[in-house]
């Protein structure tokens, strides 16, 4: 079953706005990470934060953790049509951190 | 640099045939793995590997096989393929990070239509 769930399934908005996609999971883990999907194309690696961090940032990324709710928010600042792509997070466990589960994913749509 | 490569990227089979999807890495990490994707359901871990000669099973290893002879290589094979094997699937590899995290890097992934 699937470990992380995302929310929205998908998002539209308009160039230069913020996108913030949400995602919540099940158990105890050791990180988490997220990564983007173009059309067509492999998942690319984004940002990966620890079970210990609360909040991360990466040029216009911002992610957070609360490990309390078992979830995770990541917010894409200033949008530009490229971003255009699916987000997906996924959770290494803490009991077996090679297996990376996967969520369903967010699809973002930057309108020009 | 060519990173994930995988072979081939389209690939129509019937029923009870079977193939092996190809994937080479070349940046020498210990760690790789296959995922399928299915529309709506994001990816799913079939079978991963944390190095030569040593393989295990994902969320949904039934109906494919593994083996890992070398460190660059890492096949999948369909048994006896069947139409609930339709699916994009993506290769991935990791170096295992300071914390002991992987961080994936996929291939372009590989299309299959089984009829």
């Amino acid at each position: 079953s699937q470990q992380g769930e995302e929310d929205p399934q998908a998002l539209s908005i308009q160039e230069g706005e913020n996108a913030t996609m949400n995602c919540s999971y099940k158990t105890s883990i050791n990180n988490l990470q997220w990564y983007r999907q173009n059309s067509g194309r492999g998942l690319v690696h984004l940002i990966l934060i620890r079970s210990n961090e609360r909040e991360k940032h990466s040029g216009r990324l911002r992610v957070t953790l609360d490990t309390s709710k078992k979830s995770s928010s990541l917010l894409i600042t200033a949008s530009r049509a490229a971003d255009t792509a699916s987000y997906f997070c996924a959770t290494g466990a803490m009991d077996s951190s090679y297996k990376l589960i996967f969520g369903s994913g967010t699809r973002l749509l930057v309108r020009p | 640099n060519a990173g994930v490569t995988q072979t081939p990227k389209f690939q129509v089979l019937k029923t009870g045939q079977s193939m092996t999807l190809q994937c080479a890495q070349d940046m020498n990490h210990e760690y790789m793995s296959w995922y399928r994707q299915d529309p709506g359901m994001g990816l799913r871990l079939i079978h991963y590997s944390v190095g030569a000669g040593i393989t295990d099973q994902g969320e949904v290893p039934n109906g494919y096989n593994v083996s890992r002879s070398t460190t660059e290589d890492f096949p999948l094979r369909l048994l006896s393929a069947a139409p609930s094997q339709t699916s994009v699937y993506f290769c991935a590899s990791s170096y295992r990070g300071t914390g002991g995290q992987l961080e994936l890097f996929f291939g372009e992934g590989s299309r299959l239509t089984v009829l």
